[in-house]
């Protein structure tokens, strides 16, 4: 069975602070990873990673994809009140399947 | 703006209730997805329609019943649900047959009392 963990689960920081999320998978058949970010209801793309140790990256966010260790990061540097959010990780595997694994997510909560 | 709507977006419904949740893509896509999200649980996909056909099913009970009439509109048929069916319920679309970027709408809090 597919399994995706996220760590933490929950973390609270400072307004300026750096965080790094971080997320873990047992899949067969790996395709991507993806990371959303969940605010109130509808979960929002960030980013899709294919290929090992290529950074992706958007503004402040960026995230890179380790396939040999089986592990993803996202980084939020500088963050504020706005990045408040609960983050998920993703991840499609299987020729032909439409189907998401998601983990837990992490709930990031930045403090002014 | 994700181009994927929902509705209602709350609903309080009884354990002999029949409600639908209805979900529209304006997106163009091909593929169309069910999920519920309990707390403290991950995602859970419950079902795929790809070009109105339904291609996955993940053993869920059949007080819930998926239609889709047009590749632009889903429903969710509830009927005798049970208290710990109470979730968000979040419909999703992709462009792709793969299903790789799927768009969420901004889901239906559902509570069954």
């Amino acid at each position: 069975e597919d399994k995706v963990v996220q760590s933490p689960l929950s973390l609270v920081v400072h307004e300026g602070d750096t965080v790094t999320l971080n997320c873990s998978y047992e899949v067969t058949n790996f395709r991507s990873l993806l990371w959303y970010k969940q605010e109130k209801k509808a979960p929002t793309f960030l980013f899709m990673l294919t290929s090992s140790g290529i950074e992706k990256k958007s503004g402040r966010l960026s995230s890179i994809l380790d396939k040999k260790e089986l592990f993803s990061i996202l980084n939020i540097t500088a963050t504020q009140t706005g990045d408040s959010a609960i983050y998920l990780c993703a991840v499609h595997s299987g020729a032909g399947s439409y189907q998401l694994t998601f983990g837990k997510g992490t709930k990031l909560s930045v403090i002014p | 703006e994700t181009g994927v709507t929902q509705t209602p977006r709350h609903l309080v419904m009884g354990m002999t209730n029949k409600k639908s949740l209805k979900c529209e893509q304006h997106l163009g896509h091909n593929a169309m997805y069910w999920y519920k999200q309990s707390a403290k649980k991950p995602l859970e996909l419950m079902f795929v329609y790809s070009l109105e056909e339904r291609v996955e099913n993940n053993s869920v009970p059949s007080r819930f019943s998926p239609e889709c009439p047009n590749s632009s509109h889903l429903f969710l048929h509830l009927h005798t649900l049970q208290p710990e069916d109470s979730a968000l319920y979040l419909c999703a679309s992709s462009q792709d047959r793969a299903g790789l970027r799927q768009f969420f709408g901004p889901g239906t809090r559902l509570t069954v009392l």
